[in-house]
Parts: C-alpha cells; structure tokens; sequence
C-alpha cells in the first residue's frame, strides 16, 4: 500500500471555480503535511504547510483530518496562473510524495 | 541567500559513463535527498542523509551513489550509466524530516545516449 495516495486528475476548471483536492495518508503517525506545487518541468515549491486546525492562504484553504487520515486543499477564484501540478507530502522516516494532481484553470 | 544549488543543469552521457551530480545547500538543513522524476511521473526517492556521514536508501537506489562528508553537500554517483536512468533528478534539503518542508534545487535534465 503507498504512503500517500493522490487523485491524479486532470481537473479542467473554468477560472473563477472553487476547486478541491483530496489525499489519503497510510501510517496515522504523520507527523507534518504539505501542499506542493509543481509547475511544468520546473521543481516543486512550497505551496503551503497543513496543520490541524486548518490554515488558509488567501485564495488557498488547507486542512488536515487525522481521524480519517486525509488532507485537502481548496483553491477558490481560480486563476489561469493555477494551473499547475499539486503534490501532497507526509512526513515520516522520509518525505512521502503523493504523485500529484493536474489542474488547468480554463478561460 | 542561495538556497539549494544543483549542477549540472543539462548534462548528456553515453551508455556506461560515470558521473557525479551535484547537490549543495547553504542553509545548515541536517536532511538532505535525491529524487528522479521520469515524464508523467511522480517523485521517487533514490537515496537522503539525516546528517554529516549518515545515508540512507530510497525506494530506487540501484544504480546510484551518494556520500555526505559535509552539512552543505550531497553528490549523487551515477556508476555506469544506462539509458533507464534519463530523468529529472532533484536535490532537496530540509532542517529536520519531522517538522520542517523541504526546498528543491531547480533540477539536472540527464540523458543517457
């Protein structure tokens, strides 16, 4: 069973959509989580820590439940510029990598 | 601030060539990996320190080395390269493996000819 499990999309969005991704985790002693996003041939960068309480980032909403064993990030106005790669990444001995989810802002 | 610093950028070999790739950071972060990422693919771990003179293998070692004689510097070996090891290969570091997120180098372009 993999460490973190990923919806691989592709989501196609108009922009202005209120968009969300889901990922599921295995080991429930995580102990950090993070959202990534991965432009096209580029490194991942950091989009955003999750933390238990939930946090939000302007247009970006995270959250974390640990009884279910997920996390989800919601992005609300989409804008072209969105459209990118979305990893989701768990902590244990190492950093788990969810293998993304593709996400096209439409016009 | 420089941050996480790969090289090279683009590199092309022929079938059985030996390399190094480079990887150093400047931010005094104890964890440190490598991850290769072919077309369409996810990220997939090949090997990562915990500190100076410690490594550990990912989940696809064979083929790679790596050492880590210094904080700031993690090479990745290639021995004797095939053409199944063209890929993207990052370079990440991090303060700790618990807590903290990790930030990538931009990345080598590697083809094996």
């Amino acid at each position: 069973r993999k460490e973190v499990e990923q919806d691989p999309g592709p989501f196609n969005v108009p922009e202005g959509a209120t968009v969300a991704f889901n990922c599921t985790y295995s080991n429930s002693a995580s102990q950090s989580f993070f959202w990534y996003r991965q432009d096209c041939r580029k490194e991942p960068k950091l989009l955003m820590s999750v933390y238990s309480s939930g946090n939000e980032d302007g247009r970006f909403t995270a959250q974390l439940n640990r009884a279910s064993q997920y996390i989800s990030l919601l992005i609300r106005d989409s804008k072209l510029s969105d459209s990118a790669t979305y990893l989701c990444v768990v902590t244990g001995n190492q950093f788990y990598f969810g293998t993304g989810t593709s996400l096209t802002v439409i016009p | 601030n420089a941050g996480v610093t790969q090289t090279p950028k683009f590199q092309v070999l022929k079938t059985g060539q030996s390399m190094t790739l480079q990887c150093a950071q400047d931010m005094n972060h104890e964890y440190m990996s490598w991850y290769r990422q072919d077309p369409g693919m996810g990220l997939r771990l090949i090997h990562y320190s915990v500190g100076a003179g410690i490594t550990d293998q990912g989940e696809v070692p064979n083929g790679y080395n790596v050492s880590r004689s210094t904080t700031e510097d993690f090479p990745l070996r290639l021995l004797s390269a095939a053409p199944s090891q063209t890929s993207v290969y990052f370079c990440a570091s991090s303060r700790n493996r618990e807590h903290q997120p990790q930030h990538f180098g931009d990345g080598t372009r590697l083809s094996i000819l």
